[in-house]
């Protein structure tokens, strides 16, 4: 079975400009998490998504956004890109009411030059 | 203040040796308590997660949580050259945000 897949896994970007990143989760998972890794830390929680509605939303700056679609993939999408947005973005999946166990993918490797 | 804090090495260990890794945490309301092992420029993976307080094992991997004192630990037994990577624990509470808040990891290798 395939596994949590995210695109493209690497990506360099020009200050100012927008990018999108996206993911689809494992068969079966309603439900969509973004995380952020900066070199040296741990993830941290951007966005939780089920049924095309955001569950949760963490302490990110408008710029960030994100949505789900019917067939429950997902896209990050940030505006306005700075220098700090340079990191490693993880997408996860799991099922419904789950607050534990998730499934992460590779990421997708922002470089912001 | 973070809410989880994790030394984060790195810890460099025989082959074979016992490996206890360690997190601490300041809100109460957590109840799921994981660890996920992650790899140089992968995803992490998930190891073990725990309810509430109590232990659990996994092979050679043990987790522990203690509540009141708001601690967990991993212990690896018989650590292998594979086991090298990064650990990091997360932590979520019931309902809420739907977040899992991670430490900042601990690096660990171990020497053939």
């Amino acid at each position: 079975d395939a596994g949590v897949t995210q695109s493209p896994t690497h990506l360099i970007k020009t200050r100012g400009q927008h990018v999108t990143l996206r993911c689809s989760p494992i068969s079966g998972h309603k439900s969509v998490s973004w995380y952020q890794q900066v070199l040296g830390q741990g993830p941290q929680f951007i966005f939780q998504y089920y049924e095309k509605e955001e569950r949760g939303r963490g302490n990110f700056p408008d710029r960030f956004s994100a949505r789900q679609f019917p067939n429950y993939s997902s896209e990050l999408n940030v505006n306005a890109l700075l220098l700090g947005d340079s990191a490693l973005y993880l997408c996860a999946s799991s099922l419904e009411g789950q607050n534990y166990g998730y499934t992460f993918g590779s990421g997708t490797r922002l470089t912001v030059v | 203040q973070k809410e989880v804090e994790q030394d984060p090495g790195p810890l460099s260990v025989p082959e074979g040796a016992i490996v206890s890794l360690n997190c601490t945490y300041s809100n109460s309301a957590f109840q799921y308590f994981m660890w996920y092992r992650q790899y140089s420029r992968k995803g992490p993976e998930l190891l073990m997660y725990t309810y509430s307080s109590g232990n659990k094992e996994d092979g050679r991997f043990t987790a522990q949580v203690d509540k009141s004192s708001k601690y967990i630990s991993l212990f690896i037994r018989d650590s292998q050259p594979s086991d090298s990577a990064t650990y990091l624990c997360a932590m979520s509470e019931v309902g809420g945000r739907r977040a899992l808040t991670f430490g900042s990891g601990t690096r660990l290798q171990v020497q053939p």
